[in-house]
């Protein structure tokens, strides 16, 4: 069965500092790998993926996550923190070209502090 | 509309009652899926559509839930016996075609069950 484990429920950071999400993802097959963000009182939307090829991978917002087959990781990284991106973090998991069932953590809510 | 519609956004009923969340997913979108997700965890699958028919029904908790997606667009999901434990925010997406993994999700059903 597929996981994910998301370390830190909450994560606070500066404005203008590094942000790092920590994901690390538990499957029998290659996975593909997802992030999603929900601002407040929206729906979740895709920040970024990987499926194949390229294991380093850019989204929206600036952010971007780099897949490591061997930390079994897929960390969600930005340079400079904006208040604009408090928000919930969730990483997800899905079986590469074997089903669709997508997978979340339990989350990581991000503060930004001004 | 543009997005993934769901209704009611509300929905407080008493235990033991039957409950009905209808699903408008963005036209073109072949794809549904079906999320609960309780405070502070993240969405937990639930089911998903490839048109018509269930792909995957693996995440229904037990057969007091089912969902229908009879033309292959509005699903409904449907709760008989609600219990407390079924309080939650149901979420239901769409994705265009299987294998892309981005899900758009609507802004979910709060489902309360006193």
């Amino acid at each position: 069965a597929q996981s994910v484990t998301q370390l830190g429920s909450h994560v606070s950071v500066s404005e203008g500092a590094l942000v790092l999400l920590r994901c690390n993802y538990s499957s029998s097959v290659p996975p593909y790998l997802f992030w999603y963000v929900q601002y407040p009182n929206q729906g979740l939307q895709l920040l970024l993926k990987y499926t194949t090829g390229a294991t380093l991978v850019k989204g929206i917002n600036g952010f971007e996550a780099e897949f490591k087959k061997s930390e079994t990781s897929f960390h969600l990284t930005k340079p400079s923190a904006h208040m604009s991106d408090a928000a919930e973090y969730f990483c997800a998991v899905s079986r590469a070209g074997r089903d669709d069932k997508i997978i979340f953590g339990k989350g990581t809510r991000l503060h930004i502090l001004p | 509309g543009a997005g993934v519609s769901q209704t009611p956004s509300n929905k407080v009923t008493e235990k033991g009652k039957y409950v009905e969340l209808r699903c408008d997913p963005i036209s073109g979108h072949t794809a549904l899926y079906w999320y609960r997700q309780s405070l502070g965890q993240g969405p937990e699958f639930l089911i998903y559509f490839q048109g018509t028919g269930a792909a995957d029904d693996s995440g229904l908790p037990n057969d007091r839930f089912f969902a229908v997606r009879p033309e292959g667009s509005v699903s409904t999901l449907k709760i008989q016996r609600t219990e407390r434990g079924d309080s939650a925010v149901y979420l239901c997406a769409s994705s265009l075609t299987l294998g892309t993994g981005e899900l758009f999700f609507g802004e979910g059903s709060r489902l309360t069950v006193l």
